[in-house]
Parts: C-alpha cells; structure tokens; sequence
C-alpha cells in the first residue's frame, strides 16, 4: 500500500536553531502534501497544503516565514521551522492523498519536536 | 471554511459495551468523512469512512452513519475491547482534512 515516509521521528533542538522535517512517498506520487501540528491531546491542526511546484497555501494565523514549506519533487515536501522556540514544541505530522481521483489519505509516522 | 465539532471528548466504557461518538460539519459540500484512530504519539490510522452518497457503512464492529440534512455522522463500536482505547478523530473533506477535537475512549477491563 501507499507510504509517507517520515522523518526525523524525534529531534531535540536548541532555541534559535532551524529543524527540518521531511516526508516522502516511497511508492507513489504525492502532488499535494498537508502538514498538520498536533499538540498534547489534542486534534490535528491544518498548517499549510504544500503542491509541487508552486507556493504552498497556509492556514490563517500560520506564519509563513517561519515555518517554511518547500515541495521539491513528486515525492518529496518538508517543513522548516525557523528559529525555533519552546512553543514550537509539538508533534508535527504530514499526509498524502493516496490515489487519483480517490479521498483516501496515508500519514506519515510524525515528527516530536522538541525544543529547548 | 469547514467547521468540524466531535462529542464528547472522553468517553470511558465497560468492556463489552458499545461506544457512540458523534460529529458535526458545517460545509455542505463536504464529501468525505473518516474516522481515524490514534494512540499515543503515533499516526492516526484509518479505521472506517463513508462517503456523502452513503448513509451507513459496517466494517465487522464498527460502524459509521451520516446525515447529510442534519450534517452530522457517527461512529459507532460495538463490544468494546481494552485494545479500542485510543483517541478518536473524526473528519470531513472536500479538497482537504478538517478534523474533529478527538475523543479519547477508555474501554475499562
């Protein structure tokens, strides 16, 4: 079946420094990418919808210089978060629509940011 | 935008009961609803969706129903099992997720 590979799963990482989280789809084309912000008990949060080759579109009230999206290939989108913060601790994860023409959507295995 | 509500947000079960978590949506043109499971720091994995021109999808304990007048659908387990602890997101969809707040179940042993 269709998979979002992930990674890192877990990084820790110094305020003012840039984390950079990528996804890729081992066995499919993925023209549209969403990343979405999950914290502690909480539902997921939309952040932005990446598309290969043009500019990703982002949520109201997400920043956009500061969290960088980039979809450089078919099967590749990542997110940059930017000098990073202590609230930008959260779980970050991303998913892919699976199949033309089909709703389904895979994600991939998430990232724990945390930052110190 | 679409606007998803979920109810309740815990929901603690004796094992072998059933479970009922509900939805509402507030775009009438969304399309597509899933029910995702989630455990603890891992990807929610779907576990049953249906589509606007079904009412009712079962999948052996689980089943889910929607109400495209109401805007509104559920999920429905049936003998519930320790192992069905999880949260519980529901969704709807035209072009992209809007999903619920989550619904963490306790099935008590």
């Amino acid at each position: 079946g269709a998979v979002v590979s992930q990674h890192p799963s877990r990084v820790i990482c110094k305020s003012g420094t840039s984390v950079k989280i990528e996804c890729r789809s081992l066995d499919f084309q993925a023209t549209t990418m969403f990343w979405y912000r999950q914290f502690p008990k909480k539902s997921l949060m939309l952040m932005a919808t990446s598309n290969e080759g043009s500019k990703a579109t982002y949520e109201q009230g997400v920043e956009k210089d500061k969290f960088l999206i980039n979809h450089a290939s078919l099967t590749l989108s990542t997110l940059t978060v930017t000098s990073a913060h202590p609230e930008d601790s959260s779980f970050y994860i991303c998913s892919a629509p699976t199949l033309p023409g089909h709703p389904g959507y895979t994600f991939g295995s998430g990232t724990r940011l945390t930052v110190v | 935008g679409e606007n998803v509500e979920q109810h309740p947000s815990t929901l603690s079960v004796q094992e072998g009961d059933s479970a009922v978590i509900k939805c509402t949506y507030s775009d009438s043109a969304s399309n597509y609803f899933p029910w995702y499971k989630q455990e603890l720091g891992k990807r929610p994995q779907l576990i049953i969706d249906i589509r606007s021109n079904v009412g009712e999808k079962k999948d052996q304990r689980i089943a889910v129903t929607l109400n495209k007048t109401a805007k509104h659908f559920s999920l429905h387990i049936t003998e519930t099992q320790p192992e069905d602890s999880a949260v519980y997101f529901c969704a709807a969809s035209l072009d992209q997720f809007y999903f619920g707040t989550g619904t963490s179940l306790t099935v008590i042993p």
